[in-house]
């Protein structure tokens, strides 16, 4: 299998731009996870799906960070407007299910100058 | 005080030591992980155990649910073990993490 794919692997923008990060988890698992890593925070859960339905996203920041998860094979982490303090490692993870092993991305480095 | 302590925060030491890695809860949780992530790269899950003893070549996890407390214990240490180590407990379907334990092996 090719384990959960992120894309892009790194993104530079501008402040106010949109930016759209990919997730594709591994086939068959039916829990994804969004984080995101700072060095002040560490790790963070934005948002968790289940079966494709959100289940907890109050890990997310501020109503400019939306997710969609449209099916079992592809979930988007949206930041519009983003802003430098948006700058981080975001990383999905997916699993079979509650309490299994959870699989990490590579994560998707932001920088937004 | 966090939930999740990890310590030590830095370790360093010389290729072929006995590492020991520890980690403390306060909840109650499902299961714990221990994972690792080397410089500029992606997270992996090492082990995931809610009791008991995991060994996976040289590296063997413990937990103690009665102390809430878990080891990770790396034997024979090598300059590639050299990563940052997150303790990571489960509850209520989220995972919280501990800061991160950053190791450094010289050869």
């Amino acid at each position: 299998d090719a384990g959960v794919i992120q894309s892009p692997r790194h993104e530079v923008t501008e402040m106010g731009q949109e930016v759209t990060l990919r997730c594709k988890p591994i086939s068959g698992h039916n829990s994804l996870f969004w984080y995101r890593q700072t060095m002040m925070r560490g790790l963070e859960l934005l948002i968790y799906f289940n079966n494709n339905v959100p289940i907890d996203d109050s890990g997310m920041p501020e109503d400019r960070f939306s997710a969609k998860m449209p099916n079992a094979s592809f979930s988007t982490l949206k930041i519009q407007p983003s802003e430098p303090r948006d700058s981080a490692v975001y990383f999905c993870a997916s699993s079979l299910s509650q309490g299994n092993t959870i699989y990490f991305g590579e994560g998707s480095w932001l920088t937004v100058v | 005080k966090n939930e999740v302590e990890q310590s030590p925060q830095n370790l360093t030491a010389q290729e072929g030591e006995f590492i020991t890695i520890n980690c403390s809860y306060s909840v109650g949780i499902s299961a714990l992980h221990w994972l690792q992530q080397h410089p500029g790269g992606g997270i992996v899950s090492l082990f995931m155990l809610s009791s008991g003893k995991k060994k996976h070549g040289r590296l063997i996890a413990t937990i103690n649910i009665q102390e809430k407390h878990s080891s990770l214990h790396i034997t024979a240490s090598h300059p590639r073990d050299s990563a940052v180590y997150i303790c990571a407990v489960s509850r209520a379907q989220k995972l919280v993490f501990g800061q991160g334990t950053r190791l450094t092996i010289n050869p």
